[in-house]
């Protein structure tokens, strides 16, 4: 079990351009939570997906930033129009269940907007 | 409101001195809390929840409930101890993660 999978693991876009972000869960695992953290700040909840449903996106921003997770593929966090305070380090973390289990993370994306 | 403090950015101790990462939180319910932990160029990953009330790598933390706080504790640092350490709140909801800022571990030799 390769654990779950980030890619890319690093991205420089431009101001305005869009940005992608994708994440593999654990075999098995239908839960996946995306996590922001910007320099000299702990990690952030945005996103809680399951298959093909949004079940909380509390923590992300009201515009240029979506969430899916399709019944076949990866995750994707995708962030238009970037600014330069998008940059960051992403996370996406996966559990087997609903609640409170463990979490496993990726490697995270690092998105530097320039 | 929900939140996690690590008032300590960085600490710093000597090889087999005692350790104590310390971890305050707010949140009204039962909460369920964690220790994550960053190696150099590895993966964010649990150390351990007060729910198993295990001892990872010779760490224990105990929850207060009185005073809130899920501190961190090893009686002998050890180099390899070396890390990030994230303190973090579940939400018993949807299991989301609330984290506190982190702090630093450096075991010097």
């Amino acid at each position: 079990n390769a654990g779950v999978m980030q890619n890319p693991r690093h991205l420089v876009r431009r101001r305005g351009q869009e940005a992608r972000l994708r994440c593999s869960p654990m075999k098995g695992h239908s839960h996946v939570y995306w996590y922001r953290q910007l320099p000299e700040e702990g990690l952030k909840f945005m996103v809680y997906l399951q298959k093909e449903n949004i079940i909380d996106e509390s923590g992300m921003p009201k515009e240029r930033f979506s969430a899916e997770f399709p019944k076949e593929g990866p995750s994707i966090l995708r962030i238009q129009q970037v600014v330069r305070g998008d940059s960051a380090a992403y996370f996406c973390a996966s559990s087997s269940t609903r609640g409170q289990d463990e979490q496993y993370f990726g490697p995270g994306t690092r998105l530097t907007v320039t | 409101a929900q939140r996690v403090t690590q008032p300590e950015k960085l600490l710093s101790v000597f090889k087999g001195a005692p350790v104590e990462l310390k971890c305050n939180y707010s949140y009204s319910g039962s909460p369920e809390l964690f220790w994550y932990v960053q190696y150099s160029r590895q993966r964010l990953q649990l150390l351990l929840r007060h729910i198993s009330r295990e001892s990872i790598k010779g760490f224990t933390a105990d929850l207060n409930k009185g005073e809130t706080s899920f501190h961190l504790k090893k009686p002998f640092a050890q180099e390899e101890d070396s890390a990030m350490y994230y303190c973090a709140l579940s939400s018993s909801n949807t299991g989301k993660l609330i984290f506190g800022q982190g702090t630093t571990l450096q075991v010097k030799p």
